[in-house]
């Protein structure tokens, strides 16, 4: 099984702020098979990224994603405040796996 | 749009069978696009992909929940459903279905790009 660690657990930022995700895969998972998505509190989640840096239809572009093989960022250049989430990364090059999650908080 | 909602009971007793259904309105799950997923958040925790039908009945599950799924799919009620047996406390989870597939000028992705809401269910007796 391909596990995704995510980092850090936790960020308290302020509205305006730049933020940079980190998710890390077990082993590689090319450059296409690997999204993004938002969950809001009593929501389901929302696909942001794919295929590592594809925004889904709808999605701002102040969300971008990069990365390959093993090491994956999701930025916000500048947060607003309906991007406080949880942001999770999933991999899909073999079977299907999320990581664990980093919370955006409100600082 | 598709729209997906999950329905069955929010209780279950343990070692009982755990019974959801997914109703897909706005398209048809009768599409060889897309796969048609189950997925669970257990209480306070990340996500875990259960399995997924597609359109012809062939399906992928979980190898650590295998011994106990059974993901199935009724065209003529553009419904699927997800059966997990002998059930316990650790089932206990927010269970969401979900639309599998995106294509784009690229390729095919096997992203999740529609949710349902998303149904709690309790495993208690």
């Amino acid at each position: 099984e391909i596990v995704l660690t995510q980092s850090p657990g936790t960020l308290s930022l302020s509205p305006g702020e730049r933020v940079t995700l980190s998710c890390r895969a077990s082993q590689s998972v090319g450059v296409y098979y690997l999204a993004w998505y938002q969950q809001k509190p009593g929501q389901a989640p929302r696909l942001l990224i794919y295929g590592a840096s594809r925004r889904a239809t709808g999605i701002p572009d102040r969300f971008s994603g990069s990365g390959s093989g093993t090491d994956f960022t999701l930025t916000i250049s500048r947060l607003e405040p309906e991007d406080f989430a949880v942001y999770y990364c999933q991999q899909y090059a073999r079977s299907y796996t999320f990581g664990q999650g980093t919370k955006v908080e409100i600082k | 749009q598709v729209r997906l909602q999950e329905s069955g009971p929010g209780l279950v007793k343990p070692s009982q069978t755990l019974s959801l259904t997914c109703t897909v309105s706005g398209g048809s799950i009768s599409s060889g696009d897309y796969c048609w997923t189950w997925i669970r958040q257990l209480p306070g925790k990340g996500l875990e992909w259960i399995g997924y039908i597609n359109y012809s009945g062939s399906t992928y599950y979980n190898p650590s929940l295998k011994s106990r799924l059974t993901i199935s799919i009724d065209t003529s009620k553009n419904q699927f459903s997800l059966k997990l047996d002998s059930v316990t406390a650790a089932d206990t989870a927010v269970y969401y279905c979900a639309r599998e597939g995106y294509s784009d000028s690229s390729g095919y992705y096997a992203i999740l790009d529609s949710w349902g809401q998303g149904t709690l269910v309790a495993v208690s007796s």
